[in-house]
């Protein structure tokens, strides 16, 4: 059973177009997040929700809206896709200060 | 914010024992240090965490001086299957303010 898991692992999508990726963890973690990895591997925080509220909100174009519609859910929303959006998204979980564990990740291809 | 440091490389044999350290100068009295292993086409993966001292676990050890200002991840006798990017992670835990911040990570490539 995976622990946390994201859909869709690939997407490509043309600049301009809205997307949606899907997390859920089975954890009874009550803290999700939302990372990017670019292509230089560098990991960078995007979102963190505690208990459905949000509770670090990194710069992030407004064009990326993330929602938690339960302690199980953080879906992320991306609006007027470009080309620099193009990343490896992966989301986590955690019980509030401890580890986080990490999903496998979706693969965003913009052209 | 703490601000972490690793190299950005490292080779070694199998069955050496590879050392990677991490800077973390800024380090706050609360904050946990956590090594992950990722390989490509995946997902982070928890190695091992730690607040000062030595933990030891079943597949590697973290050594933290007294001052906390670095920490090193210990991997015993590697195998070619260690080969991937290792990264530092800081984070505070407690009340208030709650940083995240990932090294930029350590490729360690194994040799045969």
């Amino acid at each position: 059973d995976t622990a946390v898991s994201q859909t869709p692992k690939y997407l490509v999508t043309q600049m301009g177009n809205d997307k949606s990726i899907k997390c859920e963890q089975n954890l009874g973690h009550d803290t999700m997040y939302w990372y990017k990895q670019d292509s230089k591997k560098f990991l960078k925080i995007m979102f963190s929700y505690n208990n459905k509220e949000l509770i670090i909100n990194e710069t992030v174009p407004n064009r990326f809206s993330p929602k938690s519609p339960d302690k199980a859910h953080l879906n992320l929303h991306i609006n007027s896709l470009e080309l620099g959006d193009s990343a490896v998204y992966f989301c986590a979980s955690s019980q509030y200060g401890n580890t986080i564990y990490f999903g496998e990740g979706s693969w965003l291809t913009v052209v | 914010l703490a601000k972490t440091t690793q190299p950005i490389s490292m080779d070694s044999y199998e069955g050496q024992e590879v050392n990677i350290t991490c800077s973390h100068n800024n380090i706050a009295t609360n904050d946990y240090i956590t090594w992950y292993q990722q390989f490509p086409s995946q997902g982070p993966r928890f190695i091992i965490q730690g607040y000062k001292t030595k933990v030891t676990n079943e597949v590697a050890s973290l050594f933290i001086p007294a001052d906390r200002k670095s920490s090193t991840l210990s991997l015993p006798r590697v195998s070619l299957s260690d080969t991937a990017v290792y990264y530092c992670l800081v984070f505070f835990s407690g009340a208030g303010s709650y940083q995240l911040t990932f090294g930029k990570g350590t490729k360690l490539s194994v040799i045969p």
